[in-house]
């Protein structure tokens, strides 16, 4: 089957701007999370969702940042009024169920904030 | 709190010879510990995970509770083994044992 997919691809925007990041996950995995991967930073985990809840949003670095997910299926990360500092790969990652025993990633979305 | 620490940013070796990259973490309760593998132009992937004690591609991970490590080690790396690797953590039980915690990468390149 299909794996984790995200669009789009890459991703460039002016300072202030909104843009929206969309993850498709594994179909059946009810366990959804996202990372942001930055140079010299590694991968910060930013979400996670089980089911459409959110239990855990501790990663959102600014309230500029948010998520949902609907149907148990797509979600979508948004970020508002960008800042330079928001540039980054940002990751998807789907499981079977909450526990982290493998977690799928998509090839995540490039971000260029200017 | 919990945290990962792999020392090493890059590390090169030549073809054939042995690799050991190095991960420590920093964790209260009793770790699931992962390493994923990110090759050129490819999505990140797990490579092992400790409780599964496998060898995947001639890789294998041995969890140290009292030196509190996970060091991965191929014996014979090869040209192909050339990518970035991420040592990760998550808790097992509790609250929180469903996030990765990852540790900074280190980018291994295999020389002919």
């Amino acid at each position: 089957g299909a794996g984790v997919s995200q669009s789009p691809s890459n991703k460039v925007t002016e300072k202030g701007k909104d843009v929206e990041l969309r993850c498709d996950p594994i179909s059946g995995h009810t366990a959804l999370y996202w990372y942001r991967q930055s140079l010299g930073q590694g991968l910060e985990f930013l979400i996670y969702f089980q089911g459409n809840s959110a239990p855990d949003k501790s990663g959102l670095p600014s309230d500029r940042f948010s998520a949902e997910r609907t149907g148990g299926s797509v979600s979508t990360l948004t970020i508002q009024r960008t800042q330079q500092e928001d540039s980054a790969v940002y990751l998807c990652a789907s499981s079977l169920d909450r526990t982290p025993t493998e977690q799928y990633f998509g090839p995540g979305t490039r971000l260029t904030v200017t | 709190a919990q945290r990962v620490t792999q020392p090493e940013k890059l590390l090169s070796v030549f073809k054939g010879a042995p690799v050991e990259l190095k991960c420590n973490y920093s964790y209260s309760g009793s770790p699931e510990l992962f390493w994923y593998v990110q090759y050129s132009r490819q999505r990140l992937q797990l490579l092992l995970r400790h409780i599964s004690r496998e060898s995947i591609k001639g890789f294998t991970a041995d969890l140290n509770k009292g030196e509190t490590s996970f060091h991965l080690k191929k014996p014979f790396a090869q040209e192909e083994d050339s990518a970035m690797y991420y040592c990760a953590l998550s808790g097992r039980g509790g609250g929180s044992n469903y996030k990765l915690t990852f540790g900074k990468g280190t980018l291994l390149t295999v020389n002919p």
